[in-house]
């Protein structure tokens, strides 16, 4: 099992970005793929879940409406988008893969893609 | 929203000690309980899934346990390689809401 991410980004405030995970080495449709942001020096927060079979999204309630998360299925790779963005966006951002059984837990993780945006 | 908590932030502790770490849900999650190790500048792994089954290949000195709102993460003989910061997340609600972390230093 492999999720490969896009490399670092560095943007300016106001700036749209996309960031890719591409997932290999599994049936991709048959697990959730998520997000998950680390703001430098501080904890884990979950970002939100996409469901590749049928594109079900679920965001946690302090990001929905910040980011977009999105898949191609065709070419296995999820994707987070941020329309305009904000310095308190700067941080690490893994993307993980869930089984789709209720209540289990992120099994594989992302290598990360760190996000800086300064002017 | 389901809110964790993790206690203490951080301890100290010697190679060979037993420790332990608790989490705590603002509501019930079951079981529905994970634990991650994240060393510094790498990326978590997962170590304990449903409050008490261990990852494959994850040592076996470390054990979870709990249910409801309150969970404990503990590590006997503890070993150089688990010194690192412990999270906790629920995986009962689709918000997979983690814990603050607790560290775990060397004394």
């Amino acid at each position: 099992v492999q999720l490969v991410q896009s490399g670092a980004e560095v943007k300016k405030p106001g700036e749209s970005l996309k960031i890719s995970c591409r997932g290999s080495g599994y049936s991709f449709s048959t697990y959730w793929i998520g997000w998950v942001r680390q703001v430098p020096g501080k904890g884990l927060e979950s970002v939100g879940i996409i469901s590749p079979s049928d594109s079900d999204t679920r965001y946690s309630p302090s990001f929905q409406g910040r980011v977009t998360i999105s898949v191609d299925k065709s070419i296995n790779t999820a994707y987070l988008r941020w329309s305009s963005l904000k310095a308190s966006d700067t941080a690490m951002y893994f993307c993980v893969r869930r089984p789709r059984k209720d209540g289990l837990p992120f099994d594989s993780w992302g290598q990360g893609t760190l996000v800086t945006v300064s002017s | 929203d389901i809110e964790m908590t993790q206690s203490p932030s951080s301890l100290s502790a010697s190679v060979g000690d037993r420790v332990t770490m608790t989490c705590r849900a603002s509501q019930s999650v079951r079981t529905y309980l994970n634990w991650y190790q994240q060393k510094p500048g790498k990326v978590p792994t997962l170590l304990i899934y449903s409050a008490s089954t261990l990852q494959s290949g994850v040592p076996s000195r470390f054990t979870g346990s709990g249910s409801g709102t309150d969970f404990t993460l503990t590590i006997t003989n503890l070993q150089p390689d688990d010194f690192a910061t412990y999270y906790c997340q629920q995986s009962y609600t689709n918000s997979l809401s983690f814990g603050g972390g607790t560290k775990v230093e060397i004394k």
